[in-house]
């Protein structure tokens, strides 16, 4: 068990509707990334929040949108859903260790079925 | 262009035999580098990780890792196989000054009883 928290496991919806995954981080870690997995992208990384803000962006659609809240648990926000946002959705957490390394500790997922 | 190759997208091993994944990673600044394993259904679990120091990195479930800077390199390997190590295994590369992971396509590991 890594700590990380993902809801729900698994999440069945239609094309076109709007859902909602939640992650909570380890105790402690600041750092939160969305990651997709899918069998004919790989691993994407989405984007990360750190401390509220938003720190970095990756390969996340403008259907997607992301956010942490104060108490540090995050929402990847999917919209108007298409069959391909069909994946594995991972959100990890990290905090920076001595020496400016650091190392990310991923959830169970959640994954996403749209019929 | 920062990147990570996996060259293997499945090997077979039989139980009791070593293995050696390979991993392959471009680069432009001092890498950090890591293996995660994930098993069907399953999360990624981090395996080991190089920082700096000793270029030979011991993880858990006896999994060790070479950091070969020639070679651009960072191979996964194990003594002896076990049944349970079949999953699929994730090279990823990451830098200081940022947090995000640049993965690789993933090696499945399927083992022979």
């Amino acid at each position: 068990d890594s700590g990380v928290t993902q809801t729900p496991k698994h999440l069945i919806t239609a094309t076109g509707q709007r859902v909602t995954l939640r992650c909570s981080p380890r105790s402690g870690d600041l750092s939160v990334y969305w990651y997709q997995q899918s069998l004919d992208q790989g691993l994407q990384f989405l984007i990360q929040y750190y401390n509220g803000e938003e720190r970095a962006k990756g390969n996340i659609l403008e259907r997607f949108s992301a956010q942490q809240f104060p108490d540090l648990h995050s929402e990847l926000n999917l919209s108007s859903l298409e069959l391909g946002d069909s994946a594995l959705y991972f959100c990890a957490s990290s905090t920076p260790i001595a020496g400016g390394s650091y190392e990310q500790y991923f959830g169970p997922g959640t994954r996403l079925t749209v019929t | 262009a920062q990147s990570v190759t996996q060259p293997d997208i499945h090997i077979t091993v039989s139980e009791g035999a070593s293995l050696e994944l390979r991993c392959n990673y471009s680069y432009g600044a001092t890498p950090y580098l890591f293996w995660y394993v994930q098993s069907p259904g399953q999360g990624l679990q981090l395996l080991l990780k190089y920082f700096s120091g000793d270029t030979l990195v011991q993880g858990i479930k006896g999994f060790e890792a070479e950091f070969k800077r020639s070679q651009s390199s960072f191979n996964l390997r194990k003594p002896s196989v076990h049944w349970s190590d079949a999953a699929e295994y994730f090279c990823a590369v990451g830098g200081s000054g940022t947090y995000k992971y640049i993965f690789g396509t993933g090696t499945r590991l399927k083992v022979l009883a």
